[in-house]
């Protein structure tokens, strides 16, 4: 089955400073790469996900890039403010099917 | 759009009875829906996948009769937790799919199940 293993586990940037995180997948099938954050006893949010057919997609502060080849994607997050803080899990699934997630890491954006 | 509630919430329960959680999506029909189990400041654990009017899948090491999931239509799940015991405690989530992309999954805000 589907192994992702996300770096760090946890991260602490200095407000206004870039955060990446990086995951790497098993399943060469793998074809759907979502990003979820998750608040202290709240549900995980979606807010980017990636197919395979691209290689980058941006939405505002938030950036998410592919490489098919070598089997990671990565989260980059621009100018940090301290609401950033969290946990954020990525994800990969085959399309249509079930989420491998990975082990999360915790952000914190120190003011 | 795209909203998916759980109930309830919190529940606390005594040792060996049963404890039932719902999962709704509010404003679409969710083809698939999901159970996920999360420790603390752990990853979300994919439990079991369940469609529309079918048995669920289970992932590998949940025991299905302990976990009894139900798809009974297009908006609600519903997840028994049977003969509860103090390590069944966890923070329960549920997910579903079906809006637009059969591939993102929108999730519940959980139920958090204390067993004393």
């Amino acid at each position: 089955g589907e192994n992702v293993e996300q770096h760090p586990s946890t991260l602490s940037v200095q407000e206004g400073d870039s955060a990446v995180i990086k995951c790497t997948y098993s399943d060469s099938a793998s074809n759907y790469f979502p990003w979820y954050k998750q608040e202290l006893g709240k549900r995980p949010q979606l807010i980017i996900d990636i197919r395979s057919n691209v290689g980058e997609k941006k939405d505002q502060r938030i950036a998410v890039t592919l490489n098919k080849t070598a089997k990671h994607f990565s989260l980059h997050i621009t100018e940090t403010q301290p609401e950033d803080s969290a946990v954020y899990f990525c994800a990969a699934s085959r399309g249509g099917n079930k989420l491998t997630f990975g082990g999360g890491t915790r952000v914190l954006v120190k003011p | 759009g795209a909203v998916v509630s759980q109930h309830p919430s919190r529940v606390i329960c005594k040792s060996g009875t049963s404890v039932k959680i719902e999962c709704r999506s509010l404003d679409f029909q969710a083809t698939t829906m999901f159970w996920y189990r999360q420790f603390p400041k752990q990853s979300l654990m994919l439990m079991a996948t369940s469609n529309e009017g079918s048995k669920a899948t289970y992932e590998q090491g949940v025991e299905k009769d302990k976990f009894l999931i139900n798809h009974a239509s297009l908006t609600l799940s519903t997840l028994t937790v049977t003969s509860a015991h103090p390590e069944d405690s966890s923070f329960y989530i549920c997910s579903a799919s079906g809006l637009g992309s059969t591939d993102t999954q929108y999730f519940g805000p959980g139920t958090r199940l204390t067993v004393l």
